[in-house]
């Protein structure tokens, strides 16, 4: 399974804009680039998905890179409800509804 | 609308006893998966129930099974439990159909203690 690179931990002021960054060098054609998040003491909950271009939700924006290796999650406007931690997933096309998470990032929202 | 609801909420057991959690999936939601969070890590697929069948698996003992009923609900039973069961369990409910680009949303979990 291909896999995803992203910093352990990040801080970030209230009210400005967060980029949370993941690596995924291996990813083939057809993975679909997931970010879920989990506040504290909360399952796991979705964020937003894209495969080719970017992508925005109410909650955030995904920006992939061209090459498809990298792609950046952007919160515009951190609050401390933000606090969480973020998980980067590749989900391949059809192939199940396994998720695969890794260590993700734990971002910290300052007042 | 409810969203995705388990219980318990915690539960304390002994080394070898057996457990089940439950789950109800989010309405209208056909399709559950069990993920293990131990402390600290990220969530662990364990299995996926579709039409009341296990159709996906991940790297976990035969110790750890499930069920789905008519009705879409679904239990994890684990058996014979270890200290290194210990940790919280994750229900995660979505609609069938190709997984690129599914959302899944996830209960509260149940943090179950091993001693």
């Amino acid at each position: 399974d291909a896999k995803t690179t992203q910093p352990n931990s990040m801080e970030s002021n209230e009210e400005e804009p967060v980029h949370l960054p993941c690596n995924h060098s291996t990813i083939s054609g057809t993975d679909y680039i997931h970010w879920y998040r989990q506040l504290p003491s909360q399952g796991p909950e979705y964020v937003i998905h894209g495969l080719t271009s970017n992508v925005n939700n109410r909650m955030a924006s995904l920006a992939i890179a061209e090459d498809r290796k990298s792609s950046t999650l952007i919160l515009h406007r951190a609050t401390l409800r933000d606090a969480a931690v973020y998980y980067c997933i590749l989900r391949p096309y059809n192939a199940g509804n396994m998720l695969t998470f890794g260590g993700g990032t734990r971002l910290m929202v300052k007042p | 609308d409810a969203g995705v609801t388990q219980s318990p909420t915690h539960l304390i057991k002994t080394r070898g006893q057996q457990v089940t959690l439950r789950c109800s999936p989010k309405s209208g939601h056909d399709t559950v998966s069990w993920y293990q969070q131990a402390l600290g890590q990220g969530p662990q697929f364990i299995f996926q129930y579709y039409e009341e069948e296990e159709r996906q698996r991940g790297n976990f003992p035969d110790r750890f099974s499930g069920h789905q009923f008519p009705n879409y609900s679904s239990e994890l039973n684990v058996n014979a439990l270890l200290l290194g069961d210990s940790a919280l369990y994750l229900c995660a409910s979505s609609l069938a159909g190709p997984s690129g680009y599914n959302e899944q949303f996830f209960g509260p979990g149940t943090r179950l203690t091993v001693l």
